[in-house]
């Protein structure tokens, strides 16, 4: 079963802009988490922001959680070439201590030198 | 791709085989994953195994086999009851105690 769908599915900003991809799921979760992934290659463990966090930091990235609306957003500001990747969030459901994570489809991005 | 390793890279297989896909991991952490990903989608969890000798079907198990004999190993087996192998195949690993995993490269399998 697939919990995220990001949102766009594929985004394309010149370099210096600012990328935002969003995230919606569907039940109570744990946590959300953002990965990117390089063409062809494994994930990269990005952010992760708790149920009870509405926003969190790290370097030029900025997420957000709003679990009324059961949605994320994932912010890079000042976007550079070497930013271009698929991003996906995760969810590890409040079911039970299995930590299973359940993965979006993705948002593709293309920052334009 | 941290302290985790899957081989090979590539492989080819023809329909009929069964083939394993290796993953191993020197980071000492207890739980591992086997997720598939088709083109242009996201992951979707195969097996899952918390602790050694001990392991659960994920979403999508059917025509897939895992052991864990050792903590650092988790190999998965795509049969030939498996359709559809055709895909990227990502292994990850987690400390118990926290919430992030960590995926190791990934094999590209591909049915000819």
């Amino acid at each position: 079963s697939q919990q995220g769908e990001e949102d766009p599915q594929a985004l394309s900003i010149q370099e210096g802009e600012n990328a935002t991809m969003n995230c919606s799921y569907k039940t109570s979760i744990n946590n959300l988490q953002w990965y990117r992934q390089n063409s062809g290659r494994g994930l990269v463990h990005l952010i992760l922001i708790r149920s009870n966090e509405r926003e969190k930091h790290s370097g030029r990235l900025r997420v957000t959680l709003d679990t009324s609306k059961k949605s994320s957003s994932l912010l890079i500001t000042a976007s550079r070439a070497a930013d271009t990747a698929s991003y996906f969030c995760a969810t590890d459901e409040d079911r039970d201590s299995s930590y299973k994570l359940i993965f979006g489809s993705g948002t593709r991005l293309l920052v334009r030198p | 791709d941290g302290g985790i390793t899957q081989s090979p890279k590539y492989l080819f297989r023809k329909e009929g085989q069964n083939v394993t896909l290796s993953c191993e991991q020197n980071l000492n952490h207890d739980a591992m994953y086997w997720y598939r990903q088709d083109p242009g989608q996201g992951l979707r969890l195969i097996y899952y195994s918390q602790i050694v000798n001990d392991f659960q079907k994920g979403d999508i198990a059917e025509g897939y086999s895992v052991s864990r004999e050792k903590k650092e190993s988790f190999p998965l087996t795509v049969t030939s009851a498996q359709k559809n192998p055709t895909a990227f195949y990502l292994c990850a690993s987690r400390r118990v105690s926290t919430d992030t995993q960590y995926f190791g490269p990934g094999t590209r399998l591909t049915v000819l």
